[in-house]
């Protein structure tokens, strides 16, 4: 049970748009930064999103990250193909004084 | 150009203690606004973090993990150390390092290492 709520897959056609949700409490998304990550079969995890809404270097303007209260949620518009992949919150959690992440969310492009 | 080199054992047996290391290249372990982060996934299963360092004095770990677990550093040699005593099966799983923020984001990742706990 992972201390962050994704739900456990999503999927839109190509050229569409999709949310992924995080959700989370006062002790985590609340009151700390949010990140989100991509992780394509296989290989590692890649930073989309840091400090709830920032873009990597490289990262297209496709993808955003926004906050409200203790939820997350990231933003996937112009669907392609290559956005099929498993997505990941994370945050530090202060009760847990460590970083946890969410049960990741797989993506289907339809 | 920032990379994080994982390197241990591929298999372990039950009891025994892992040790991980991480080599970082591309930016200093002296740097006190980066650390590194250790974490880990079963096949098949979400991320887990494992435990972090921020220089040598800012240690932090898994609650879940905590007593099995020892993070240290070398500055000299850019590495990054992971021990984890008595390992069992279900701490079979991909461990990766990854370079880390002090809000706590992971920007570059090493591509992991698989670990087996098998007798």
């Amino acid at each position: 049970q992972s201390v962050l709520t994704q739900p456990p897959s999503v999927s839109a056609a190509p050229g569409q748009k999709v949310t992924i949700s995080c959700s989370g409490s006062s002790s985590n998304i609340g009151s700390k930064y949010v990140s989100w990550y991509q992780q394509v079969p296989g290989t590692a995890p890649k930073l989309l999103i840091y400090d709830n809404e920032k873009r990597p270097s490289g990262i297209p303007d496709r993808f955003s990250g926004s906050k409200s209260g203790t939820s997350a949620t990231l933003g996937i518009t112009g669907l392609q193909t290559g956005d099929e992949a498993d997505y990941y919150c994370g945050t530090w959690d202060t009760s847990l004084s460590g970083s946890v992440f969410g049960g990741g969310t797989k993506l289907t492009v339809l | 150009q920032v990379t994080l080199k994982e390197s241990g054992p591929v298999l372990v047996k039950p009891t025994e203690t892992l040790t991980l290391t991480c080599t970082v290249s591309g930016f200093s372990l002296s740097n006190p606004r980066m650390g590194v982060s250790w974490i880990r996934q079963p096949p098949g299963k979400a991320l887990e973090w494992v435990a972090h360092l921020f220089l040598e004095g800012q240690k932090s770990y898994s609650t879940s993990l905590k007593t099995r677990l020892t993070i240290s550093q070398d500055t000299s040699k850019s590495q990054v150390v992971l021990t984890m005593t008595n390992m069992d099966p279900v701490d079979t799983a991909t461990y990766y390092c990854a370079r880390t923020s002090t809000t706590y984001y992971m920007d570059v990742w090493g591509k992991g290492t698989t670990v087996t706990v098998s007798s």
